[in-house]
């Protein structure tokens, strides 16, 4: 089945920086992935996503990169706020439940340091 | 809208209990999904369904029952509480019509296992 690796999982940036987060996956068949931001003690919200036709995708400071070759993708935050702490995780989906059957990363938490 | 509503949002069980955690969606969406989430391990898919009178195994659905006789709701029975569920259970619901997959995700049920 599809496995998600996510890397790291704890960074820090001062505000106005910018934070890069990684994930891999194993299943050559996936190919949408989105990206959710849980606030503490929150409910997980997409905040971006792509699928598999697509390199990359941008939403005012959030972006995501596609690389299916390789299996991964990232995202990348740009002028960081404090308000942008919090865990991210990312997602693949893929096969015959696509868009339903989601494999989660475990993880990165987030700090913005003012 | 209420969106997704999850009820109880704590609960206490001692081993060998059972109980049924509720989750009800008012979007119309044909798609929805339970995961639970442990420190350090993301969000684990459990149960998932495409419709009403469809289900299917997520990644972890060893003693957990669910069932989807409307689209609104999609119970999760645990059929005989051990410490190992102790966790944070999330229900989520999407269109599933292929414009979107977003998930919305309901409040979350803590549930703690003695």
């Amino acid at each position: 089945g599809e496995n998600v690796e996510q890397h790291p999982s704890t960074l820090s940036v001062q505000e106005g920086d910018s934070a890069v987060i990684k994930c891999t996956y194993s299943d050559s068949a996936s190919n949408y992935f989105p990206w959710y931001k849980q606030e503490l003690g929150k409910r997980p919200q997409l905040i971006i996503d792509i699928r598999s036709n697509v390199g990359e995708k941008k939403d005012q400071r959030i972006a995501v990169t596609l690389n299916k070759t390789a299996k991964h993708f990232s995202l990348h935050i740009t002028e960081t706020q404090p308000e942008d702490s919090a865990v991210y995780f990312c997602a693949a989906s893929g096969g015959h439940n696509y868009g339903q059957n989601f494999v989660f990363g475990p993880g990165t938490r987030l700090s913005v340091l003012p | 809208n209420a969106g997704v509503t999850q009820t109880p949002k704590f609960q206490v069980l001692k081993t060998g209990q059972s109980m049924t955690l509720q989750c009800a969606q008012d979007m119309n969406h044909e798609y929805m999904s339970w995961y639970r989430q442990d420190p350090g391990m993301g969000l684990r898919l459990i149960h998932y369904s495409v419709g009403a009178g469809i289900t299917d195994q997520g990644e972890v659905p060893n003693g957990y029952n669910v069932s989807r006789s409307t689209t609104e709701d999609f119970p999760l029975r645990l059929l005989s509480a051990a410490p190992s569920q102790t966790s944070v259970y999330f229900c989520a619901s999407s269109y599933g019509d292929g414009s979107s997959y977003e998930q919305y995700f309901g409040p979350g049920t803590r549930l703690t296992v003695t």
